[in-house]
């Protein structure tokens, strides 16, 4: 089953605006990572906030945890057209394996609308 | 630059006829790994290296194998590939974190399989 589920599925905004994403888990985890996917393009990695912490900045994007309620957003602001792919949260439970490895929410599709 | 490449970006198959993905990094991470990702959901690993220790996930199929002959390249074989095995095929590599840290992620674009 999933470890991350996401919310909205689908976003359609202008450009200029904010996108604010939502990511909620099931169990402890050690970190918690955003990654982007254009459309036929492999993922690649935005920003990881460790679970000790409660927001973290990255140019545009902005991300918050909240471990007691398990759930985590990511905030792009004024939005460009270039933002348009899918957006997925990926969770590492405390107790996975010797490689850590993610599981994978099952992603917001943004667009961005010129 | 340092990065993942998964060859080739596309390959059509016949139904029942063995496939090999391949991707290759040089990143010199430890750790690769290979995901099933079908259209609008979730990447699903399939399995991961950590080095030439292959951890295999519990639902992944038995058509499913994988070979990594040294730290740069990796292999993904589908033995007898039905029609539900198309889908796009994602390669990843991440230095094992120490202390149980979770290190992020380094994608190549995919190989999207399409079986005849």
């Amino acid at each position: 089953s999933q470890q991350g589920e996401e919310d909205p599925q689908a976003l359609s905004i202008q450009e200029g605006e904010n996108a604010t994403m939502n990511c909620s888990y099931k169990t402890s985890i050690n970190n918690l990572q955003w990654y982007r996917q254009n459309s036929g393009r492999g993922l690649v990695h935005l920003i990881l906030i460790r679970s000790n912490e409660r927001e973290k900045h990255s140019g545009r994007l902005r991300v918050t945890l909240d471990t007691s309620k398990k759930s985590s957003s990511l905030l792009i602001t004024a939005s460009r057209a270039a933002d348009t792919a899918s957006y997925f949260c990926a969770t590492a439970p405390l107790s996975s394996g010797s490689a850590r490895q993610l599981t994978f929410g099952s992603g917001t599709q943004l667009t961005v609308l010129p | 630059d340092a990065m993942v490449i998964q060859n080739p970006r596309y390959q059509v198959t016949q139904f029942g006829k063995p496939v090999t993905l391949s991707c290759s990094q040089t990143l010199n991470h430890n750790v690769m790994y290979w995901y099933q990702q079908k259209s609008s959901q979730a990447p699903k690993l399939l399995f991961h290296y950590y080095d030439k220790d292959f951890n295999n996930e519990a639902d992944t199929p038995d058509n499913f194998q994988s070979r990594r002959p040294n730290t740069s390249f990796c292999f993904l074989d589908i033995r007898s590939p039905g029609l539900g095995d198309a889908a796009m095929y994602l390669c990843a590599t991440s230095m094992r974190g120490g202390r149980g840290f979770v290190q992020p992620q380094h994608f190549g674009d995919g190989t999207r399989l399409s079986i005849l």
